[in-house]
């Protein structure tokens, strides 16, 4: 069955650097996945896209790439501020149609 | 900004009774999904809902769950008989995808809190 597998310890970074979130997964071709933002307690936000035809995605901050031959995709948040920290989730469409899978998510931590 | 918006934002019910999670949708969008997220686990699919029937659903969505959509702007998601397993944050979400192919933003609501006692 597909799995997702996103870093499970919290990362924890300095503010202005850069955080980089791994999301890797296995017994599936996606076309497309998708990196999500989760607040405590909050329905998860949608941040970027990127489809199977797509090498890397740009949008401010973020940039997501996605490598179907090593079956992982990495999701960077450039200068880094503390209101980046939350869960961040990764998402591949389901087979079978267009609901998600989701990862269990990758907590970030900017301190000052 | 349009939002989904969802009711209660908490539920408190016994073992084995019924609950109406409610949902109102995005307006001009087509696709309608209820997921969940038990406490400290991964958000997890349940159900999609098109064209005024289901598409698809997860292993989870068995016969004590059932979704409608009343009228045109509400969409719900009944429990018919609780367990203490079914405890969890309820995301309902919609998304356009007016031509199908998939790929479209997924937009959340805020969630449902259902405690089970």
């Amino acid at each position: 069955s597909q799995k997702i597998e996103q870093n499970s310890e919290a990362l924890n970074i300095q503010e202005g650097k850069t955080a980089t979130l791994t999301c890797n997964y296995t017994n599936y071709s996606p076309a497309y996945l998708q990196w999500y933002r989760q607040d405590p307690g909050r329905g998860p936000v949608f941040l970027l896209l990127i489809r199977e035809n797509e090498k890397e995605k740009r949008k401010e901050r973020l940039k997501v790439t996605f490598d179907t031959t090593l079956k992982q995709s990495l999701f960077h948040i450039t200068a880094s501020q503390p209101a980046d920290s939350a869960t961040y989730l990764c998402a591949l469409d389901r087979s079978s149609g267009y609901a998600l899978n989701f990862g269990k998510g990758t907590s970030l931590l900017v301190t000052p | 900004e349009p939002e989904v918006t969802q009711t209660p934002s908490h539920q408190v019910t016994q073992m084995g009774q019924e609950v109406i999670l409610r949902c109102v949708p995005i307006s001009n969008h087509l696709y309608f999904y209820w997921y969940r997220q038990i406490l400290g686990q991964k958000v997890e699919f349940l159900v999609s809902f098109y064209n005024n029937e289901i598409s698809e659903k997860s292993e989870i969505f068995d016969d004590q769950f059932s979704v409608e959509r009343p009228d045109g702007s509400n969409f719900t998601l009944k429990i018919r008989s609780t367990k203490l397993e079914d405890s969890a944050m309820y995301f309902c979400a919609s998304s356009v995808s007016v031509l199908g192919g998939g790929g479209d933003t997924q937009y959340f609501g805020p969630g449902t809190r259902l405690t089970v006692l």
